[in-house]
């Protein structure tokens, strides 16, 4: 069936430093792909989203990037901040009528100062 | 943030009680979820609407289910809780007619069955 599995599991890195979550997605017909950051005691909240015809997307210090021959797309982030730890979800949905996401499993970033 | 209510916030209940938890949306948006989060599971799928009496089923659906009278409003209910459905309980809505796929999430339902 359908599937998106997302790694790491968990992820710490220094503060000011990059960090790179990946994920794959099995269904060759998923056409957008958005990553939602959870705070603790939060709900998913959008950061930055993917279309199938775009390669690479930023948003000041995030960025998305697709691979549709791979079948994989990741989040980076750049010069960390402490307020970027989180648990970070991909996603992929087939849109067109079938508006089901998929998501990844989540990782844990820690930002530590 | 869009327009979404959930209630409860908060729920404890004993296995084989009916529970409902409701969600609330202002936005008019056509399309709308339910979701679980469990540790190491991350977001799955229960059940979604696509309009007035329109649900169809998602990923983990078994011992759950959906109804939706109106467009603002989307009822989940556990006909006879167990302790396996102890878990948050996310709604969530987006809407396609305008091509904007993004998806927006409620507070959050914590449910403990006892």
């Amino acid at each position: 069936g359908e599937n998106v599995e997302q790694h790491p599991s968990t992820l710490s890195v220094q503060e000011g430093d990059s960090a790179v979550i990946k994920c794959t997605y099995s269904d060759s017909a998923s056409n957008y792909f958005p990553w939602y950051k959870q705070e603790l005691g939060k709900r998913p909240q959008l950061i930055i989203d993917i279309r199938s015809n775009v390669g690479e997307k930023k948003d000041q210090r995030i960025a998305v990037t697709l691979n549709k021959t791979a079948k994989h797309f990741s989040l980076h982030i750049t010069e960390t901040q402490p307020e970027d730890s989180a648990v970070y979800f991909c996603a992929a949905s087939k849109g067109g009528g079938t508006y089901k996401y998929i998501f990844g499993t989540g990782t844990r970033l820690k930002v530590l100062a | 943030d869009a327009g979404i209510t959930q209630s409860p916030r908060h729920k404890v209940t004993e296995t084989g009680t009916p529970v409902t938890l409701r969600c609330h949306q202002t936005e008019n948006h056509r399309y709308m979820y339910w979701y679980r989060q469990d540790p190491g599971h991350g977001l799955r799928l229960i059940h979604y609407s696509y309009g007035v009496k329109d649900t169809d089923k998602g990923e983990v659906s078994d011992g759950y289910s959906v109804s939706r009278s109106k467009t603002e409003d989307f009822l989940l209910t556990l006909e006879s809780a167990t302790s396996s459905q102890t878990s948050v309980y996310f709604c969530a809505i987006s809407e396609s007619a305008r091509g904007d796929e993004k998806l927006f999430f409620g507070s959050g339902t914590q449910l403990s069955v006892l």
